[in-house]
């Protein structure tokens, strides 16, 4: 999974709490990506970061926060306005802004609600 | 908007015979266009891509694809087929420009002994 780690690879929480699902990465990458998958229907991306201090919402941002204030990490909240948090969590990065780079994956976050 | 076909969820092929999986896209111009395999409860690694210049696309594990701009697609194929090819696979396609990659569905690929 190439140099980024994902915490915890478990994580179970209890409806109206929120939690922050963490990643790091020691690649040196600018870019940073979280992607939420589920059963048939791929990967949907949540936030990207292409530079320390920005981000940038994607497809299913709501519900959801992050922070870029480290080049090496990009932790993901999810917070009680989610309506449907379970689900596989994926974190990337590559080495720039140009998506012809291809993302380096992390090796997930499961995440059930009680 | 952009988006890639995967029109099969499930393949089936057996082992030592050559393997297909479909993908198509739907980016005008000239597209980036990607594949990854992921294993149970793993994240995504990168197989190969597609920018510019030859159609033909060698990847990692044996793995190629072909690049057709008539046809708007971009299949995944191996010659001979491992039983530890069977996984999950996504393509993905990209804007030149834009800020992110979209996936397709993904298919499952099981390779039968």
């Amino acid at each position: 999974d190439g140099g980024i780690t994902q915490s915890p690879k478990y994580l179970f929480r209890k409806e109206g709490q929120n939690v922050t699902l963490s990643c790091e990465q020691n690649l040196n990458h600018d870019a940073m990506y979280w992607y939420r998958q589920d059963p048939g229907q791929g990967l949907r991306l949540i936030y990207y970061s292409q530079i320390v201090n920005d981000f940038q919402k994607g497809d299913i941002a709501e519900g959801y926060s992050v922070s870029r204030e480290k080049k090496e990490s990009f932790p993901l909240t999810v917070t009680s306005a989610q309506k449907n948090p379970t689900a596989f969590y994926l974190c990337a990065s590559s080495s720039d802004r140009d998506t012809y780079n291809e993302q380096f994956f992390g090796p997930g976050t499961r995440l059930t609600v009680l | 908007a952009q988006s890639v076909a995967q029109p099969e969820d499930q393949v089936n092929v057996a082992e030592g015979n050559p393997l297909t999986v479909k993908c198509t896209y739907s980016v005008s111009g000239n597209p980036y266009l990607f594949w990854y395999v992921q294993y149970p409860n793993r994240g995504l690694q990168f197989l190969l891509k597609y920018i510019t210049g030859d159609n033909l696309v060698k990847g990692s594990y044996g793995f190629e694809a072909e690049f057709n701009k008539s046809q708007t697609s971009f299949h995944l194929k191996k010659p001979s087929a491992l039983v530890s090819d069977s996984a999950l696979y996504f393509c993905a396609e990209a804007r030149r420009g834009a800020n992110n990659l979209f996936f397709g569905t993904g298919t499952r690929l099981t390779v039968i002994p």
